[in-house]
């Protein structure tokens, strides 16, 4: 019932490396979440935008974590130097009134 | 403190038969959203119901409906009439109506169904 967009699906990065990876939200809707799960099904809450503006971000996004979500392009999170515990699914959500939609994911592994 | 509490791991059931999945909440405020997703194999997550906090009709959607109680602090999901393909894990989740993250959701821990013909 979702129609965000997520791609890549799979991601492979080396420690050190950058990893991005992009969203589509779902047309109409204003505010985007990027969420990371990891291997324990645990969620973890990393970032939200409203019509490009980033209304919360967590420490650890704001560390070595880059996101953005500009007009008419599709939002992005980027890694900036990739650690083993970030490997993760990552998810993309977009609400409209009530309901959070996600995407497929992408799922990173850092080697 | 975890704001959503899901005690059941893994339930196995036998298709056709009624499941019921536990979840208990934690929030000071007074309006809030409660729902529940499934998360396939594959790893895909589909909203599958919605509560109000205001609202005291407990929600129904085909074959997925809530045990609403406001009281305990609990928002049971009930699968009806289950089928092979609602094995999945199922995930509670809350969104607080603070305004502080607009709308960020706080999951629990997940609740894996196993339906078995």
């Amino acid at each position: 019932n979702s129609k965000v967009i997520q791609t890549p699906r799979y991601l492979v990065k080396g420690q050190g490396q950058k990893a991005k990876m992009r969203c589509i939200p779902e047309k109409g809707h204003p505010v985007v979440f990027w969420y990371q799960q990891n291997k324990n099904n645990e969620f973890k809450f990393l970032i939200n935008f409203q019509n490009q503006e980033v209304l919360q971000q967590i420490d650890m996004t704001e560390k070595r974590f880059s996101a953005e979500c500009p007009s008419n392009s599709p939002c992005s999170l980027e890694i900036q130097s990739s650690e083993a515990g970030d490997s993760a699914l990552y998810l993309c959500a977009s609400r409209g009134v009530y309901e959070q939609y996600f995407g497929p994911g992408t799922r990173l592994t850092v080697l | 403190a975890r704001k959503v509490t899901q005690t059941q791991t893994s339930i196995s059931v036998v298709e056709k038969t009624t499941v019921t999945m536990d979840c208990v909440y934690e929030t000071r405020d007074s309006s809030y959203f409660l729902f529940w997703y499934k998360q396939t194999a594959s790893g895909e997550i589909v909203f599958l119901i919605r509560q109000d906090s205001y609202k005291k009709e407990n929600a129904t959607v085909g074959h997925y409906s809530l045990n609403f109680q406001k009281p305990k602090s609990s928002i049971g999901l009930i699968i009806t009439a289950t089928q092979i393909e609602d094995s999945a894990v199922y995930f509670c989740a809350m969104r607080e109506d603070r305004g502080s993250a607009l709308g960020r959701l706080h999951f629990g821990a997940g609740t894996q169904l196993i339906v078995i013909p």
